[in-house]
């Protein structure tokens, strides 16, 4: 039973434009909502989140919009660059609970110079 | 500097070997977890501890089992009952689940390979 999906395995992107990545979620308890990045062979890092109260986050280039009624939630990058190329995971959990934190199958972002 | 350390970075088991992943965090983190990669999929929930002495079961616990005799530490072992361990490892770490709304920290990975 897939809780959080990323439907688009791969995305790729020329440097400057955006990059929008995108997660669907079933689970209406989910409260918390969070984006990963990762290297190959290496941990994911935390990028952003997002609590169920906002309906919009954003640090720097990187800004979270979520959906609640469409259970759908997004990652934009603006300009993106090739340094940002890496596998982003979506996540989502309850409010107190990391437990239950379920990940998405990830995107591959490319950002082309 | 602070963070989550996994130990060995690549391992190599025989098949009916039992082996066991090393993780240790001095973040002061209540909780750690176990997470399994396999290409194409999420980050899948093995088991997770909120405490010392305490931990659960995850979505996938069979063919693994851990210990957290200290806060600090939190080993996996992959029994030879685990039909399919070849697989990327992961630890990670959070604050604690008394917390709202706090992020998990991850180490750089173990990866176990069954020869």
């Amino acid at each position: 039973d897939q809780q959080v999906k990323q439907n688009s395995p791969s995305l790729s992107v020329q440097e400057g434009r955006i990059s929008i990545l995108n997660c669907d979620y079933t689970n209406s308890m989910f409260d918390y909502f969070l984006w990963y990045k990762k290297y190959p062979a290496e941990g994911p890092t935390f990028l952003i989140s997002i609590s169920s109260i906002k309906d919009k986050n954003e640090d720097g280039r990187f800004t979270v919009f979520l959906n609640k009624s469409a259970k759908h939630l997004s990652l934009h990058i603006v300009p993106s660059q090739p340094g940002d190329s890496a596998v982003y995971f979506c996540a989502a959990s309850g409010k107190y609970n990391n437990n239950d934190m379920r990940f998405g199958a990830g995107t591959r972002l490319t950002v082309k110079p | 500097d602070g963070g989550i350390t996994q130990s060995p970075k690549y391992l190599f088991r025989k098949e009916g070997q039992n082996v066991t992943l090393s993780c240790e965090q001095n973040l002061n983190h209540d909780a750690m977890y176990w997470y399994r990669q396999d290409p194409g999929q999420g980050l899948r929930l093995i088991y997770y501890s909120q405490i010392v002495n305490d931990f659960q079961k995850g979505d996938i616990a069979e063919g693994y089992s851990v210990s957290r005799e200290k806060k600090e530490s939190f080993p996996l072992t992959v029994t030879s009952a685990q039909k399919n361990p070849t697989a990327f490892y992961l630890c990670a770490s959070s604050i604690g689940t008394s917390y709202m709304n706090t992020e998990a920290f991850f180490g750089q990975g173990t990866r176990l390979t069954v020869v």
